[in-house]
């Protein structure tokens, strides 16, 4: 199984902050990599695809990057409505994996 | 609009079966991957597995927790997806929840969720 290593597990930061999260994968995926963000009790939504691009509508604060192994979701200006739990999923090789996830606060 | 519906969570016993339900509204389901992905309490996301679409064989792939014990179908007539889970166990319990892809169509990957149906099992 291609382990996802998500770090960091939670982060504390102020408005305005810039906020960066990272996941690792065992082998390598390609791009083949969505960030994830689920505000409490609520379902999750799709932010990134393909590794770095942009879902329509999502505020342009947030970006991601990398291919390979290595992936970055950087939120460049922290808002108290980005508090929420940030996964990155792998659709590469079966099974398909998470990240443990990312809690963010403000 | 576009929606998944997940329905047919509830409490079942350890050992028993279950039939959850993803319906599609707002475009063709049979044109879509149907992915079944769940959430135990508190805890991370889990793929469960997924059934491709008729166009690409519509064919399943499994989770090893769940390989043998669920089943994935759909009924595009109904723009319906299915998950039978049998010999339920305690660790099954969480929000399963359905979302989509289509096969080199990356704007459409897991671009929707559905609102998730809850599955206790607990005796």
């Amino acid at each position: 199984d291609v382990q996802m290593t998500q770090s960091p597990s939670a982060v504390s930061a102020s408005v305005g902050d810039r906020v960066t999260i990272t996941c690792r994968a065992s082998q390598g995926i390609s791009y083949n990599l969505v960030w994830l963000q689920q505000k409490p009790g609520t379902v999750p939504k799709r932010l990134i695809y393909e590794a770095s691009t942009l879902q329509d509508g999502v505020p342009s604060r947030f970006s991601g990057s990398g291919s390979g192994t290595e992936f970055t979701l950087t939120i460049s200006s922290l808002q108290p409505e980005d508090l929420a739990t940030y996964s990155c999923l792998q659709y590469y090789i079966y099974p398909w994996t998470f990240g443990q996830g990312t809690k963010v606060e403000i | 609009e576009v929606q998944l519906v997940e329905s047919g969570g509830g409490l079942v016993q350890p050992g028993r079966s279950l039939r959850l339900s993803c319906t599609g509204s707002g475009f063709t389901l049979g044109d879509f991957v149907v992915i079944w992905f769940r959430q135990a309490p508190g805890k991370g996301l889990e793929w469960v597995g997924h059934i491709r679409n008729r166009a690409i064989g519509e064919t399943t792939e499994y989770a090893t927790s769940v390989k043998g014990r669920f089943t994935i179908s759909r009924d595009d007539s109904k723009s319906i997806a299915y998950l039978e889970m049998n010999s339920l166990k305690a660790e099954d319990t969480g929000v399963y929840y359905c979302s989509r892809s289509r096969r080199a169509v990356p704007i459409y990957f897991f671009d929707k969720w559905g609102q998730g149906t809850l599955v206790t099992v607990a005796s």
